[in-house]
Parts: C-alpha cells; structure tokens; sequence
C-alpha cells in the first residue's frame, strides 16, 4: 500500500494562496492521487485527482511531482469556509478493488 | 438527485442493543462502503461492495454485518453494541473505476453512542 506524509496541521490568510503538500514515496505507477476534504460535522467531499499531468477544477488546482512522488493542493484564494482536514490518498491498494484509505490528514485553519 | 443519504443522523444505544444503519444512493453506483470515524482521527473502513450480493471486509469489520441486496442501499448491522462502537459512521458510494479514476461521494454520517 502507498504511504502518505502530509503535515499535521497548516495556517492561512483568508483570499491568499495555500499549498498543501503531500508525499507518496512508495505509490505505483498506476495509482490515481485523490485529495477529500473533510468540513467539521460533515462527511468528506471530493476535491481533486490526477494521475501525471497536473490538474485543475473549480475547487483547486493539483500539482503533481515528475516522479510521481509527490504532489500539492493547491487553493488559489483561500475562503474561510476552505478551513478543513484535507486528505492526500494514493488510489488502489492492497489488491482490492480499490478502496479510499484516510490518514490523519492536514488540519487547515483559515484566518480573516 | 439526493446522493448518498444515511439515517439516522444520531442514535443512543444501550451495550447489547442491536440497529441497522441505514445507506441509500440514488446514483446507480456499483460501489459502496462503510466507515468509522472516532474523535481526532481518519476514516476507517468497515465494510464494502463492489454491486449487489458482493460484499467484504475492511480494516475493522468486527461487530458489524453488512449486506448488498440492490444497488442502492448498502445497510451496516451493528449485532451487539459495545461503547468501543461509539464512533461517527459515513457511508460512501461511487462509480467502479479503474485504478479509482473516480470520485467518491460520502453521506452526512451517522453519529452513534452506545451506553
């Protein structure tokens, strides 16, 4: 199963950039990289995946490594209401058909 | 298009008691699942489907049955509560994709406290 580093917790302004990052050292070359984020009292939402090119959507942009070791989300303006638990997860493990398997994520505060 | 949708929203059990967690999608997804989620920490998986009358274990299915009778609903049994299944439950649901080339959608949780 790919391994997943993500620091525990990080601090932003309201309306600039975050970038959160994320490091899957052992993750396979046909994994997808999913990002959730979970609200608080709210189950988690889709945010974003990718599997080489970096990719980008209303919500937030996913920068990917060359080496497909890493990877970062990337908020473009945070809003107060981006303040979250988000989740990097390599897709596909075990052998399974694939099933989501959650860290402890990065504990995103947003400041006015 | 209601998504996933869980009931009930809370629930207070004696130890002993049994209940069924309720899960329904209106998605047509092949793919459904079940986690838990205690205070401070990730999801974990209890139990999941791949389409009806396929189901299989997680990382912490003990305690808990689950059976896939439809494509939509995908209930979690709780046999006999214990308080270590004092938790927050979500149900999640998507499309097979391979490799998860997908997204996922989750329901609003159900929280549970056993006594």
């Amino acid at each position: 199963d790919a391994k997943t580093t993500q620091p525990n917790s990080m601090e932003s302004n309201e309306e600039e950039p975050v970038h959160l990052p994320c490091n899957h050292s052992t993750i396979s070359g046909t994994d997808y990289i999913h990002w959730y984020r979970q609200l608080p009292s709210q189950g988690p939402e889709y945010v974003i995946h990718g599997l080489t090119s970096n990719v980008n959507n209303r919500m937030a942009s996913l920068a990917i490594a060359e080496d497909r070791k890493s990877s970062t989300l990337i908020l473009h303006r945070a809003t107060l209401r981006d303040a979250a638990v988000y989740y990097c997860i390599p897709g596909n493990y075990g052998g399974s058909q694939g099933n989501l398997i959650f860290g402890k994520g990065t504990k995103l505060s947003v400041k006015p | 298009n209601a998504g996933v949708t869980q009931t009930p929203k809370f629930q207070v059990l004696k130890t002993g008691q049994s209940m069924t967690l309720q899960c329904a999608q209106d998605m047509n997804h092949e793919y459904m699942s079940w986690y838990r989620q205690d205070p401070g920490m990730g999801l974990r998986l209890i139990h999941y489907s791949v389409g009806a009358g396929i189901t299989d274990q997680g990382e912490v299915p003990n305690g808990y049955n689950v059976s896939r009778s439809t494509t939509e609903d995908f209930p979690l049994r709780l046999l006999s509560a214990a308080p270590s299944q004092t938790s927050v439950y979500f149900c999640a649901s998507s499309l097979l994709g391979q490799n998860w080339n997908t997204e996922a959608f989750f329901g609003q949780g159900t929280r549970l406290t056993v006594v």
